[in-house]
């Protein structure tokens, strides 16, 4: 089947302004994961999702980050009052199970914050 | 903070050379994981070892784990211009279902 899919591929904002970031996991998948790549950097982790349970927030770097996961599948990543610090490349994984599997990613949400 | 920390940050080598990267740690983990990026975008998984597990093949690739040491090595042998990406370690720090924990990757450079 398809692979993890993100919209919008790229995203250009002003600072101040709300984004929504948006994934769709492989079907059938049931972890979720949101990352944070700077440019030239490592992966910073965001927040996980595993099936119905509370998400691992413990990655969203302030209070102007929430995500949501509707009927365990689409997530959302949304960024209020955008910061230019905020730009970032943002990465979407899905896995098939917890328990350290092999997380699969999508190709990214490039977002520029002028 | 980082858990998995790889050396060198960038590496060159001609086509045909061995490539060879590695990652440190520093908690337990129950795996490690190898991943490629192409220009910046989506990682691809490359090779997943286990904490019972020693050495993996696959293909070109070949990963060493050492846990006493809490480090792994990927070597890739016969290298192509095609492998030119960046490659990440990740560690689960012995959580199973928790977060991944990403290295800041090596950046390699195979020369034509």
């Amino acid at each position: 089947g398809a692979g993890v899919s993100q919209s919008p591929s790229n995203k250009v904002t002003e600072k101040g302004k709300d984004v929504e970031l948006r994934c769709d996991p492989i079907s059938g998948h049931t972890a979720l994961y949101w990352y944070r790549q700077s440019l030239g950097q490592g992966l910073e982790f965001l927040i996980y999702f595993q099936g119905n349970s509370a998400p691992d927030k413990s990655g969203l770097p302030s209070d102007r980050f929430s995500a949501e996961r509707t009927g365990g599948s689409v997530s959302t990543l949304t960024i209020q009052r955008t910061q230019q610090e905020d730009s970032a490349v943002y990465l979407c994984a899905s896995s098939l199970t917890s328990g350290s599997e092999t997380q699969y990613f999508g190709p990214g949400t490039r977002l520029l914050v002028l | 903070s980082q858990q998995g920390e790889e050396d060198p940050q960038a590496l060159s080598i001609q086509e045909g050379e061995n490539a060879t990267m590695n990652c440190s740690y520093k908690t337990s983990i129950n795996n490690l994981q190898w991943y490629r990026q192409n220009s910046g975008r989506g990682l691809v998984h490359l090779i997943l070892i286990r904490s019972n597990e020693r050495e993996k093949h696959s293909g070109r690739l070949r990963v060493t784990l050492d846990t006493s040491k809490k480090s792994s090595s990927l070597l890739i042998t016969a290298s192509r211009a095609a492998d030119t990406a960046s490659y990440f370690c990740a560690t689960d720090e012995g959580n199973y279902g928790q977060n991944f924990v990403f290295g800041p990757g090596t950046r390699l450079s195979v020369l034509p």
